[in-house]
C-alpha cells in the first residue's frame, strides 16, 4: 500500500533540475507533496486532484498520471533551500487517510 | 501565532513509565491527526479524529489511546513504554486541502 519513490536520495548544484517520481499500486484519489528539513516538521507542497494535472508555484511543479497511479516532481534551477527529504502521500480511498512513501533525500550543492 | 503547536518537544523517560502529548491547532479544522516517523524518516498514521470523532485508527498497540476532547486539541497518551516507542510524533490537521504538521515530539525511551 505504501507507495514507492525514487530516487532515494539525489545530490545537485544550484540551478540544476531534479524529477522525483511516486508510484502506487493502488488506485488513488489524490497525491500530495511535502518537504521536510532536517529536524523540522512536513510542509506541505501542493496537492494534485485530478489525473494528468499539472500544478506548481514558482520553480516546483508536479504533475499526477490517474492511470498510471504515479506523481512526479519536478524542481527547476534548484537552490539551496530546497535541500531536505521529499514525501508524497498518497489518499487512496477519499478517506483523507495519507500514506506516505519513504522519502527523497534532496542535497543542493553550491 | 503556531498553527498546529505541541508539547513537549523532547520527551525522554524510562521503560514501563506512562505520557502524554497534547496537540492543539488553531486553524479551525475539522480533522486531527497523529503520525510516528521513526528513525529511517518513514511517516505512518497511527489515527484520526473528526470533529472529536475517532474515524481511523490503525493497528498500534493498544497502549496508545488518543482523546479528542474538542476539535482543535487531540492528545495521545501512551501507556508502560517500550524502547520501540522511540520515535518522533506528529500531529497534524487538515481541512479541505492538504496537512499541516505541528512541530513534533521526539521520543526517547530508555
Amino acid at each position: 500500500q505504501q507507495p514507492v519513490q525514487s530516487p532515494q536520495a539525489v545530490i545537485l548544484r544550484e540551478g540544476e533540475d531534479a524529477v522525483i517520481n511516486c508510484s502506487s499500486s493502488k488506485a488513488l484519489y489524490s497525491v500530495h507533496w511535502y518537504r521536510q528539513k532536517h529536524g523540522e516538521a512536513p510542509v506541505f507542497l501542493m496537492i494534485l486532484l485530478k489525473g494528468g494535472e499539472q500544478k506548481g508555484h514558482e520553480k516546483i511543479s508536479a504533475s499526477f498520471n490517474e492511470k498510471k497511479q504515479q506523481s512526479s516532481l519536478y524542481l527547476t534551477a534548484s537552490q539551496l533551500s530546497y535541500s531536505g527529504t521529499y514525501f508524497c502521500g498518497t489518499d487512496q480511498d477519499q478517506g483523507g487517510k495519507l500514506i506516505f512513501g519513504q522519502g527523497t533525500e534532496l542535497s543542493v550543492k553550491p | 501565532d503556531t498553527a498546529v503547536s505541541q508539547t513537549p518537544k523532547y520527551l525522554v523517560t524510562q521503560m514501563g513509565n506512562d505520557k502524554s502529548i497534547k496537540c492543539e491547532q488553531n486553524l479551525g479544522h475539522d480533522t486531527m491527526y497523529w503520525y510516528k516517523q521513526d528513525s529511517k524518516k518513514f511517516l505512518k498514521i497511527m489515527f484520526s479524529y473528526n470533529n472529536k470523532e475517532l474515524i481511523i485508527n490503525e493497528t498500534v498497540p493498544n497502549r496508545f489511546s488518543p482523546k479528542s476532547p474538542d476539535k482543535a486539541h487531540l492528545n495521545l497518551h501512551i501507556n508502560s513504554l517500550e524502547l520501540g516507542d522511540s520515535a518522533v510524533y506528529f500531529c497534524a490537521s487538515s481541512h479541505l486541502y492538504g496537512y499541516t504538521f505541528g512541530s513534533g515530539t521526539r521520543l526517547t525511551v530508555v
